[in-house]
């Protein structure tokens, strides 16, 4: 069936140094995907979007890059800082035409000192 | 604009017992979703509603009922409290013109 999965489910990286978060997702249908935020007690927040005629976007110190060949999607946070610790998860629309996510089961970002 | 607004912020219920999770939002978001969250796991989508009167089933509806009776609210209703139950939810509102989701601070329930 419809899935989104996480290569790593934790990643601990230095501060300052850049993050690369995978995401794999299987529906080759899927128009839009989303990257999470999610940190300890708080709801996800919106980091950063793509659509699937996309394969890079670039916002305030991340970048989104999607490769439909083999239907893979990272997010890459550059000079990780202590704030940046946080769950990660990747969603994306599933079939065509509907607005509900598929969200992956994330990827805990550890920040070391 | 205070977003999307969740309450309670946690609960213990009994097996068997029955509560209703309110979920409100201001923005005018005609679609709006109910996710649980096990730990160390996804969101898996309960209930969502396209708009005031309309709402369809999604990944795992069993246990639960919604009702959509205005733009605003959106609540989520447990009739027999179970175990499996035990979750944090997060209701979500979503803004169709940029696919962009808007999510509570989520609801702790414990069921004991």
């Amino acid at each position: 069936g419809e899935s989104v999965g996480l290569h790593l489910p934790t990643l601990s990286v230095q501060e300052g140094d850049n993050s690369i978060i995978n995401c794999a997702y299987s529906n080759s249908a899927s128009d839009y995907f989303i990257w999470y935020k999610q940190e300890s007690g708080k709801g996800p927040q919106f980091i950063i979007d793509i659509r699937s005629n996309m394969d890079k976007r670039q916002g305030q110190r991340v970048t989104v890059l999607l490769n439909k060949t083999v239907k893979h999607l990272s997010l890459q946070i550059a000079a990780t800082q202590p704030g940046d610790s946080a769950v990660y998860f990747c969603a994306e629309t599933g079939n065509t035409g509907t607005y509900k996510y598929i969200f992956g089961t994330g990827t805990r970002l550890k920040v070391l000192a | 604009n205070a977003g999307v607004t969740q309450t309670p912020k946690f609960r213990i219920l009994k097996i068997g017992q029955s509560m209703t999770l309110q979920c409100t939002q201001d923005m005018n978001h005609n679609y709006m979703y109910w996710y649980r969250q096990d730990p160390g796991m996804g969101l898996k989508l309960i209930y969502y509603s396209v708009g005031a009167g309309i709402t369809d089933k999604g990944e795992v509806p069993n246990g639960y009922n919604v009702s959509r009776s205005t733009t605003e609210d959106f609540p989520l209703r447990l009739e027999l409290a179970a175990p499996s139950q035990t979750s944090v939810y997060f209701c979500a509102s979503q803004d169709t013109s940029n696919y962009g989701y808007t999510f509570g601070s989520g609801t702790r329930l414990t069921v004991v």
